[in-house]
């Protein structure tokens, strides 16, 4: 069963507009979470995290938002840029594991128009 | 230090052959993972290594799999057998402790 769960395969945004992507879990363990940015035949990139003990966690123009209650994230980028064109994947880890391994979502394509 | 590299970057074989995989983590890295990702797929986690200890192994990783991890430095990947099922992007990452995993550019297998 898909344990994170990323709904919009893909989003179109006008250059200098807010992005939104969108990142819904179903396992309780979890409790840190990343984004990841992947540009085609390169391995993904990490873009900011947050641990479940916070709400927000800003970094540039990216911010992610957590809300435990309904296990869902977002990621916002403000402004966009035609350069933030890329798959984006939401990744969830249990640290009570020890392992840290960490659960992706099947990614969402964002493409940045000019 | 430049990164996680991995080798090599692609690799066509012909099924049934043996193929091996090398990654070289971060120095300081004390943990290493190897993850597999398909076509419209995020990465599927396979196994990871804590020094040169292997700790877990995914259940999707069949016996045809294999990995190490000598002295705690590099690692490699060796799949025997293969079937065009294993054709695949298999990633590979390091990380010290908690904390985001900074990724190898990964090695693309196709069997044909």
């Amino acid at each position: 069963d898909q344990q994170v769960k990323q709904n919009s395969p893909s989003l179109s945004v006008q250059e200098g507009r807010i992005s939104i992507l969108n990142c819904d879990y179903t396992n309780s363990m979890f409790d840190y979470f990343l984004w990841y940015k992947k540009y085609p035949a390169e391995g993904p990139t990490f873009l900011i995290s947050i641990s479940s003990i916070k709400d927000k966690n800003e970094d540039g123009r990216f911010t992610v938002f957590l809300n435990k209650s309904a296990k869902h994230l977002s990621l916002h980028i403000v402004p966009s840029q035609p350069g933030d064109s890329a798959v984006y994947f939401c990744a969830a880890s249990d640290s009570g594991g020890s392992n840290y391994k960490l659960t992706f979502g099947k990614g969402t394509l964002l493409t940045v128009n000019p | 230090d430049t990164g996680v590299s991995q080798n090599p970057r692609h690799k066509i074989t012909k099924r049934g052959q043996n193929v091996t995989f090398r990654c070289d983590p971060i120095s300081e890295h004390n943990r290493l993972y190897w993850y597999r990702q398909t076509l419209g797929q995020g990465p599927e986690f396979l196994t990871y290594f804590q020094n040169e200890a292997q700790l877990e192994k995914s259940r999707l990783l069949s016996d045809r799999f294999s990995a190490e991890r000598p002295k705690g430095s590099f690692s490699t990947l060796e799949i025997q057998r293969t079937e065009q099922g294993d054709s695949a992007m298999y990633l590979c990452a390091s990380s010290f402790g908690q904390g985001s995993y900074t990724f190898g550019s990964g090695t693309r297998l196709t069997v044909v």
